[in-house]
This record gives structure tokens, C-alpha cells and sequence, in this order.
């Protein structure tokens, strides 16, 4: 089946750094991917829709020059950390939809774990 | 504003007992509902969506308009059950942009 992977799973970096996550689709072209935020024992908090060519749209409260996404092709989008803090420390979790006619089919990645020290 | 609640954090059954897990949300128009499952140190999963009207793995789950509610429902749980179950909302569209439950954690006592 389609696979959505992400890499890398886990990451640490020092505060004050930036750190990049790949989120790519394996075996489909994804116009739209998604990225989440998910603190531990809470639920996926949806953070921006990453676009094709297009600028990402930010959902309210995220900032978009401390979460910068890019999708510049239809199998990759990124999402970077700038200027990292602790409070940034987190599990980033990436989805792309399989289009139809196969059913529109949301497809996750494994997850990255972010902390910052 | 679009918004989906599952009432129960922790939720645990004895193996072979019925388990419903409930879910349920608000949204002015017709969404499309999911349940996603992550299992410990694996990644989120779709267990199920209401157009769908299957059954996997033994879940089954019926869209409620007039409750407005998609309980997720096994009529004999198992230990493999045991996972995290989250209930999901979309808007039309292909994009699926998916507003989230905070999610059940399940577990299937022996």
C-alpha cells in the first residue's frame, strides 16, 4: 500500500538551531500534505497544510517563520524548526492523502521526534 | 467551527468482553468520519471512515446524524486490541485535512 515516510524519526538539537524534517510520499504524488504536532498523551494537533508549489497554509497560533514548510516537489515537503527551544521539543507527525480514484486515502508517516536541549 | 470529542481517556476490558469506544462531533454540514489506530511504537493507522460501512478487525462503527456520534464498537475485544483510538473529522474535499479527538487509550485486560 502507499507509504509515507519521514525522516528522521528521531532528532536532537541545541537550542537556538534549526532542524529539518522530510516527510515524503514512496510510491504516490501528494498535491497537499499535512503536518501535526503531537504532545505526549495528547491528541494530533493540526499545525499547516503544505501545497505543491504553493505557499503552506498555517493554521492559527502557528508561527509560520519558526515553522517553515516548504513542498517543492510532489513527493517531498519539509518542515523546518528555526531558532529551536525546548518548548519546541515534540512528535511531528506528516500525511498525505491518496487521491482518488483510489478513495482519498490519508496516509501517516512514522513520526519524528524532536527535542531540543 | 469543527470539533470532535471522545469522552474517555482510558477505557480497559477484559479480553472477549464488548468494547465501545464513543466518539462524537460537531460540524455544519456532512463530514466524513474516521477511526485511526496507533499501536505502541507504530504509526497512525485508518481503522475505519463511515462511507466505508466495513468492518475491520471486528470494529464496526455507524455514523449518527441525529446523535451526532461514531461510537466505535467490538463486540469480543482482544489483547491485541490494545492501542491508542482516535476519532477523526473531514470536511469534503480530497484535500483531508483531519481534526482529531484527543484520543482513547484501549486496554484489553487477559
Amino acid at each position: 500500500g502507499a507509504v509515507v515516510s519521514q525522516h528522521p524519526s528521531r532528532v536532537i538539537c541545541k537550542s537556538g538551531t534549526s532542524v529539518k524534517i522530510e516527510c515524503r510520499s514512496l510510491d504516490f504524488q501528494a498535491t497537499t500534505m499535512f503536518w501535526y504536532r503531537q504532545f505526549p498523551k495528547q491528541s494530533l494537533m493540526l499545525m499547516a497544510t503544505s501545497n505543491e508549489g504553493s505557499k503552506a497554509t498555517y493554521e492559527q497560533g502557528v508561527e509560520k517563520d519558526k515553522f517553515l514548510i516548504n513542498h517543492a516537489s510532489l513527493t517531498l515537503s519539509t518542515l523546518t524548526v528555526t531558532s529551536a527551544h525546548p518548548e519546541d521539543s515534540s512528535f511531528y507527525i506528516c500525511s498525505a492523502t491518496l487521491p482518488v480514484p483510489s478513495g482519498n486515502t490519508i496516509y501517516f508517516g512514522e513520526g519524528s521526534w524532536l527535542t531540543v536541549v | 467551527a469543527q470539533r470532535v470529542t471522545q469522552p474517555e481517556k482510558l477505557l480497559s476490558v477484559f479480553k472477549g468482553a464488548p468494547v465501545e469506544l464513543k466518539c462524537n462531533y460537531s460540524y455544519s454540514g456532512s463530514p466524513e468520519l474516521f477511526w485511526y489506530v496507533q499501536y505502541s511504537r507504530q504509526r497512525l493507522q485508518l481503522l475505519l471512515r463511515h462511507i466505508s460501512r466495513e468492518s475491520i478487525k471486528g470494529f464496526t462503527a455507524d455514523l449518527n446524524k441525529g446523535e451526532t456520534s461514531f461510537h466505535l464498537k467490538k463486540p469480543f475485544a482482544q489483547e491485541e486490541d490494545s492501542a491508542m483510538y482516535y476519532c477523526a473529522l473531514s470536511g469534503p474535499g480530497s484535500a483531508r485535512q483531519l481534526t482529531f479527538g484527543s484520543g482513547t487509550q484501549l486496554t484489553v485486560l487477559p
